[in-house]
This record gives C-alpha cells, sequence and structure tokens, in this order.
C-alpha cells in the first residue's frame, strides 16, 4: 500500500522568502511523485512530476522538488514566494498507472 | 485544447433528494477518475474507468453512490438519496491510457456539493 503525510497542514511565509512544504511517501515499489496545486474553488493543477532520472524536478511558476529515496521525501521549494503563490498544495504518490494518493494538503499562506 | 468540464459548479439540495454531476474529460484521454474531496483533505478515488469499463469501484459506496460512462467518453456520477454526510466537492480527473500514463491527472473544477 502506498501512503503521503504532508508534514504541516499551513505554512505562512513573507513575501519573498523561502517556500518549503513537507512531503514524505509511503511506498513498497519506486513511486511516480507529483505535487499539485489547488486555488480556491479550483481544480488540482500538476506543479511537477518525478517519474525516473534526474531526483531534482523543475516545475512551473518556480517550484522545484528533490525526490530522496533514502528519506522517502519530496519536498517541495521555491527560493522566493511570491503573492499569487498562496494556494493549497497537494503532494500524491503513484505506484501504478491509475492508482494516485494524494497527501492532506498545506495551505501556503504568503504575507506582504 | 479545451480541459476537464465539470457541472454543475455549485449544487444545494436538501438530504435525501437525489444529485447527478457530470463531467467530460479531455480529448483522447481513455481514463477518467471521480474523486471525493472533503474540506481540509486530499482528493480521494471514488472510481476509475478505463473507456466505458469501471476498473477500480472499490471506494465507491455503492449503496447510494452510482456512476455511468457511457460510450468511453462523458461520465455522470450520482447520489441517491443524499446525506448530510455527503457534503463535498466532487472531482473529476482525465488521463492518458497505456505506457504514455505516467499518474499524471488532469482535473476538472469540480462540483461543490452542499446538503442541508
Amino acid at each position: 500500500a502506498q501512503s503521503v503525510t504532508q508534514l504541516g497542514s499551513h505554512v505562512s511565509v513573507s513575501e519573498g522568502a523561502l517556500v518549503l512544504l513537507r512531503c514524505n511517501y509511503s511506498s513498497s515499489v519506486p513511486p511516480y511523485l507529483f505535487w499539485y496545486v489547488q486555488y480556491p474553488n479550483q481544480g488540482l493543477q500538476l506543479l511537477l512530476k518525478y517519474t525516473t532520472g534526474a531526483t531534482l524536478v523543475k516545475g512551473i511558476n518556480g517550484f522545484e522538488a528533490e525526490f530522496k529515496k533514502s528519506e522517502t521525501s519530496f519536498h517541495l521549494t521555491k527560493p522566493s514566494a511570491h503573492m499569487s503563490d498562496a494556494a493549497e498544495y497537494f503532494c500524491a504518490v503513484s505506484v501504478t498507472a491509475g492508482k494516485s494518493t494524494f497527501g492532506d494538503g498545506t495551505t501556503l499562506t504568503v504575507k506582504p | 485544447e479545451a480541459g476537464v468540464v465539470q457541472s454543475p459548479r455549485y449544487k444545494i439540495i436538501e438530504k435525501k433528494q437525489p444529485v447527478a454531476f457530470w463531467c467530460n474529460p479531455i480529448s483522447g484521454h481513455n481514463t477518467l477518475y471521480w474523486y471525493l474531496q472533503n474540506l481540509g483533505q486530499g482528493p480521494e478515488l471514488l472510481i476509475r474507468y478505463e473507456n466505458e469499463e469501471a476498473v477500480d469501484d472499490s471506494q465507491l459506496p455503492k449503496d447510494r453512490f452510482s456512476a455511468e460512462r457511457l460510450k468511453g467518453v462523458d461520465s455522470t456520477l450520482k447520489i441517491q438519496p443524499a446525506e448530510l454526510g455527503d457534503s463535498a466537492v466532487y472531482l473529476c480527473a482525465s488521463s492518458q491510457a497505456g505506457t504514455t500514463n505516467t499518474g499524471e491527472l488532469f482535473f476538472g473544477e469540480g462540483s461543490r456539493l452542499t446538503v442541508l
């Protein structure tokens, strides 16, 4: 069985500060890993994904994530937060095409 | 290219009434999903279709929930009768099938259900 744990349901940063959203997963086989963003009253939109190859993955809007197998982590970072980054972020794991398991999400607040 | 389209966006009903949600996936996406998203939680899979076949409906409460995907394109999710605990957002997603499927999902904007 696969599972995802997102540490911190709420994260608050100042505009221009580093964003770090934590995700740990559990999987018995090499997983595919995803970060999605959800703006208010909208569906989820893919930020980035790790399938195979390079462990540092770059996504849209300046976000990136690093797959660390030894730590079973896939933390999401952005060097400098922008007001428009305020949203809910979901980490997801998939070990079989069609079966994605989502974390409970982290709400990011960006203070001016 | 059009994304995943869902309707209605919002629905308010009284308990014990029926409700239906409709989803049109991205053209060419053979796999279609219905997810349930409760407040403050991540999406949870209700049912997955490969073309018109429901290949994973283990989490669908079959006593009151039903779904169909006639002709392998559009899909409808129905609840009858609705209960207070069904208040949530119902998300539809689609993805490519076969070897091109890395698990990436394309979501619609969701249908928010409020049961009074």
